[in-house]
């Protein structure tokens, strides 16, 4: 199975400003059948179930605010946030789908310094 | 409103049995691939198994294989996770969700808590 590697596992962020959450992948991720590369980031807020924030490395879903970014191919994926805000706090998670077999991050948690 | 309830979680015994159910509304639940995925207390999340719309595809994570079993049932708009032969470490939220293969894990449920213990 492939393995996701998040780093740092712990990101404690002042309000207003950018945050960084790298996350690594033990194979390519873009497929070969398509040509898709299928990385998504998700949050999971205190006490909610998780929720999508970007799907296929960089498109963010309706609803999501822009302040959130993704990059990144192949191995190698990064989710920005430009400028945090209380109500971003909780764990991100990266999660492959380029095998049926799909595996998550151990994911990292944000809290406000 | 898209709703995705599960059911069927809590306390047996190490060895034991468990159904896991979750209806849904408020979307095309046979267009759709679902997913559980569980979270251990204090972990992160662990994808369990999916199963695609026609619901003859289905893979899960190998500690659950030969364990678990993930249906569907398209007429029903529901979704089923058959457990047996339950470990201390399946200890979990078990969630119900709802995706697709370009657009990622879309819905949500809220969780069922299974505990296994003596």
């Amino acid at each position: 199975d492939i393995v996701m590697t998040q780093t740092p596992l712990s990101l404690p962020v002042t309000p207003g400003e950018p945050a960084s959450i790298s996350c690594r992948s033990s194979q390519s991720l873009l497929s070969s059948d398509d040509g898709n590369t299928y990385l998504d980031w998700y949050l999971q807020k205190p006490g909610q179930s998780p929720q999508l924030l970007i799907y296929m490395v960089s498109h963010r879903p309706s609803g999501v605010p822009d302040r959130f970014s993704a990059s990144g191919s192949g191995t190698d994926f990064t989710l920005k946030i430009s400028r945090v805000e209380a109500e971003d706090v909780g764990v991100y998670y990266c999660m492959q789908r380029v095998e049926f077999r799909w595996t998550f991050g151990q994911g990292t948690k944000v809290e406000i310094k | 409103e898209v709703q995705l309830v599960e059911s069927g979680g809590g306390l047996v015994q190490p060895g034991g049995s468990l159904r896991l159910s979750c209806t849904t509304s408020g979307f095309t639940f046979p267009n759709y691939w679902m997913i559980w995925v569980r979270q251990a207390p204090g972990k992160g999340l662990e994808w369990v198994a999916n199963i695609k719309q026609d619901g003859f595809e289905k893979y899960s994570v190998d500690s659950v294989k030969d364990r678990f079993t993930i249906s569907r049932d398209n007429a029903k708009n529901s979704l089923f996770l058959q457990m047996r032969g339950l470990r201390a470490d399946d200890t979990a939220i078990y969630y119900c969700a709802a995706g697709s293969v370009v657009r990622g894990i879309l819905h949500w449920g809220q969780g069922t808590l299974v505990t296994v213990s003596s």
